[in-house]
């Protein structure tokens, strides 16, 4: 089966600008997950989907963050205005089952922003 | 928010050595316990998801136990070999919050 796909691989903007990443899940999978992996530190979980609908999005920055995943299937994250301090991979990942199920997760092999 | 700590944070080793790395996490509300390698340039992987005191599980030469009791989970590789150089992530919770890894450099 496909793996979970992730565009764009890499982007470099300036402070203050946009950016949008996207992130297409394994068919099938009603969990979707972003994090953001700064370097030295583990990924931070953004947001959680369970199909459609927001499960977790307590660490997301809403002042500038957003995130959708319109029809339950690919997801979009929003940066608006990127600061310095966002310079991280994103990551995006899915499981087969729903929120809280202990099934593994499935990771895209990321978006890495720098912003200058 | 639940505090994973992993330790070391870096560790290189030679070829055929066997290392060990640990997982320390609050035993209380204990749900699931995750360990992910993820190469340089590629995907975190799945290694093992962990649900019960006392799991043990193996993977090739690499393996992993579970005390819920105490707090900690302990992977093991054995024979390291330089495709094992990575970073060694795990994480708990029903949302997964991860500790920082452990870096894993296998020299040849």
């Amino acid at each position: 089966e496909a793996g979970v796909a992730q565009s764009p691989r890499y982007k470099i903007i300036e402070k203050r600008q946009s950016v949008a990443f996207w992130c297409n899940p394994i068919s099938g999978h009603a969990t979707l997950y972003w994090y953001q992996q700064i370097l030295g530190q583990g990924p931070k979980l953004l947001i959680q989907f369970q199909n459609n609908g927001v499960v977790d999005d307590s660490q997301l920055p809403k002042d500038r963050f957003s995130a959708e995943r319109l029809k339950g299937v690919d997801s979009t994250l929003k940066i608006q205005p990127a600061k310095l301090e966002d310079s991280a991979v994103y990551l995006c990942a899915s499981s087969r089952g729903l929120a809280g199920n202990t099934g593994e997760l499935f990771f895209g092999e990321g978006s890495r922003l720098t912003v200058l | 928010i639940l505090n994973v700590e992993q330790s070391p944070q870096s560790l290189h080793v030679q070829e055929g050595d066997s290392t060990n790395f640990t997982c320390s996490f609050p035993s209380s509300n204990f749900y699931a316990l995750h360990w992910y390698r993820w190469e340089t340039a590629k995907s975190p992987e799945a290694l093992f998801v962990m649900t019960l005191n006392g799991d043990e599980k193996k993977k090739g030469r690499i393996s992993a136990t579970l005390n819920t009791k105490e707090g900690y989970s302990y992977l093991y590789i054995k024979g390291s070999q330089p495709e094992d150089s990575a970073t060694y992530l795990c994480a708990l919770g029903t949302a997964l919050i991860f500790g920082k890894g452990t870096t894993l450099s296998v020299s040849s």
